[in-house]
Formats: structure tokens, C-alpha cells, sequence
């Protein structure tokens, strides 16, 4: 069982609405998540973070946390063609502070 | 703002030769990961350093080495290359105290030939 698991899609949403995004972590002790959007080919680029159970909105982002689910979320809000790639999820474990852990990645396509 | 500086953009080896990475942190960040990725695969961690030791290890071959220079820029030396070793190598940086958020160099695409 990988650390961090996520759906691999691809994830098909129409431009305008919602897309949610889903990821689990195994290890209990993780402290903090993050979203990073990949377009093919191009590096990481980190959209969200959170740290603390409940909800944390940035502009058409917002994560959700619930660490006793061991559970993390990101919702797209008003889905645009260019919110389409690859979308990780990535906890640090606090038992190794520099060591930052990636699911595999929910490919995301908005149909226009 | 600045960002993570990796070089060479793009290398071709032959299989048993040497690379060398190299990636200079965003200024102040004192935490650097390199992290390999290979096609349609999500990054794998590789190594950490933290003020210019090694803080983690992850799954990176005896091969590979790599070190924290005292101006924070880091190498990544890979030796007797093999075609499987051909990937994306990311480096990416952490300020202190930032709660680990890290931000990404470009990356350096590895084709071993």
C-alpha cells in the first residue's frame, strides 16, 4: 500500500463546474498536505496547503482536511479548460520533517 | 520573485557515464529534495538535505550521490548510468520553518542513450 493513494482517472468535468479531487495517507502522524497541479512534462507547482482539520479556500481552490479520516481534498470551483492535468497530493510525515511524500497523481480533464 | 534554479535543462548520456545536477534553492531556503520522475509516474524522493547535511534518504541507488554546498546550491552526481536511470530529476526547496511548503525548480530531463 503506497503512503499516499489517489484516483488515478482520468477525471472528466465539464467547464464551469465543480471538480473534486480525493487523496488518503496511511501514516497517522502526517502534519501537513499539499496540492501540486503538474502539466505534462513541466514541474510540481504547489496550489494548496493545509494544516489543520476543517476547510481553506483560495480563490477557486479549497482543501479539505480530516485528519481522522486520514483524508485530504481539493475542490475546483467554475472549472476552466486550462485547470486540466495532473493533480498531486503530497503529506509531510513529521517523523522524517524533510521528507515530503507524493500520491500518484488524479489526471484532470475539463471538457469545454 | 526567485525561484529554483536547476541545470542542465536537458543532458544525453551514454549508458556508464557520469551526470552532475546541479539546483540553486530559492535565496534563504535551507532545505533541498531531489526527486525523480519517470514517464507517467509520480515523483519519487530521491534525497534531502537541511543546512547543508543530509537530512533523508529515500530510494536513491548507491550509484547516486549528492551533497549541500555552503552557498545552499546542491549537485546530484550520478554515476555508471543505465537506461533506466533516463527521467525528469526534480529539485525542490523549503524555507525555514515554512512547514515544508516546497517549491519546484524546472527540472532536468535525463535521457540516458
Amino acid at each position: 500500500q503506497k503512503e499516499v493513494e489517489q484516483n488515478s482517472g482520468p477525471l472528466s468535468v465539464p467547464e464551469g463546474a465543480i471538480a473534486s479531487l480525493n487523496c488518503t495517507y496511511s501514516d497517522r502522524v502526517s502534519q501537513s498536505f499539499f496540492w501540486y497541479r503538474q502539466y505534462s512534462g513541466k514541474s510540481p507547482e504547489l496550489i494548496m496547503s493545509i494544516y489543520s482539520n476543517g476547510d481553506k479556500e483560495d480563490g477557486r481552490f479549497t482543501a479539505q482536511l480530516n485528519k481522522a479520516s486520514q483524508y485530504v481534498s481539493l475542490l475546483i470551483r467554475d472549472s476552466q479548460p486550462s485547470d486540466s492535468a495532473t493533480y498531486l497530493c503530497a503529506v509531510n510525515r513529521y517523523s522524517s520533517a524533510s521528507k515530503i511524500i507524493f500520491g500518484s497523481g488524479t489526471r484532470l480533464s475539463i471538457r469545454p | 520573485a526567485a525561484g529554483v534554479i536547476q541545470s542542465p535543462r536537458h543532458l544525453i548520456k551514454e549508458k556508464r557515464e557520469t551526470a552532475t545536477l546541479k539546483c540553486y534553492p530559492i535565496p534563504r531556503h535551507d532545505t533541498v529534495y531531489w526527486y525523480q520522475q519517470g514517464p507517467g509516474q509520480d515523483p519519487q524522493f530521491l534525497i534531502s538535505f537541511y543546512e547543508k547535511m543530509q537530512s533523508d534518504k529515500g530510494s536513491i541507488p548507491d550509484r547516486f550521490s549528492a551533497q549541500q554546498f555552503s552557498d545552499y546550491h546542491s549537485e546530484l552526481n550520478m554515476s555508471s548510468l543505465e537506461l533506466g536511470d533516463s527521467a525528469l530529476y526534480f529539485c525542490a526547496s523549503s524555507s525555514p520553518g515554512g512547514l515544508l511548503k516546497a517549491f519546484f525548480g524546472q527540472g532536468t530531463r535525463l535521457t540516458v542513450v
